[in-house]
């Protein structure tokens, strides 16, 4: 079992830039989240999921889009990069029995 | 609105010292409470829960957790700080909906000296 996984492990863009951050989970979970994570922040989600074909925005969804063809992927797209989204984005699945929630190891963005 | 505090942005301890992080929180209704730990470089991890029942709650590499609703305090304890317990660590409150509404607090870094 790999959990969630994540792809890149770091990315440098430049501002304008678009890329594709990747998340895979093996946990069979329909709810997947996206979040964001800036140092005295804490997380803030951008995106979430309850399954194939839904999506809806979390807290900061602006600058990024999300899709969710099957269970097991769910992309983060950046549509033009800023230096405001300079963060580490971190990909989740839950167990909504009891709601606790499994993370990946995280994707380091740098956008210059 | 739900909130999370964690007073202390970092805290020292000495190895074998023990150690409590405190958190607060603001909801309307009876919370499921959570704490995580993120070691440098890598995502989080649960800790402990709490959604009902017992107010303190085990966990594991040896923290707890009380829940006291009086106070509205969720605080983590270790009665005997290892070094590789440095790490940073997450209090968040959730509303039972599948984690999306969980709110995460800003975190507290803990450093252990020798």
């Amino acid at each position: 079992n790999a959990g969630v996984t994540q792809t890149p492990k770091f990315q440098v863009l430049k501002t304008g830039q678009s890329m594709t951050l990747q998340c895979a989970q093996d946990m069979n979970h329909e709810y997947m989240s996206w979040y964001r994570q800036d140092p005295g922040m804490g997380l803030r989600l951008i995106h979430y999921s309850v399954g194939a074909g839904i999506t809806d925005q979390g807290e900061v969804p602006n600058g990024y889009n999300v899709s969710r063809s099957t269970t097991e992927d769910f992309p983060l797209r950046l549509l033009s990069a800023a230096p405001s989204q300079t963060s580490v984005y971190f990909c989740a699945t839950t167990d909504p029995t009891p709601d606790t929630q499994y993370f990946g190891p995280g994707t380091r963005l740098t956008v210059l | 609105a739900q909130s999370v505090t964690q007073p202390d942005i970092h805290i020292t301890v000495s190895e074998g010292a023990s150690l409590e992080l405190r958190c607060n929180y603001s909801y309307g209704a009876t919370p499921y409470l959570f704490w995580y730990v993120q070691s440098p470089g890598q995502g989080l991890q649960l800790l402990l829960k709490y959604f009902s029942g017992d107010t303190l709650v085990q966990g594991i590499k040896g923290f707890e957790a009380e829940f006291k609703r009086s106070q509205s305090s969720f605080n983590l304890r270790k009665p005997s700080v290892h070094w590789s317990d440095a790490a940073e660590y997450f209090c968040a409150v959730g509303a039972g909906t599948g984690g999306f509404k969980t709110i995460f607090g800003a975190g507290t870094r803990l450093f252990v000296k020798a």
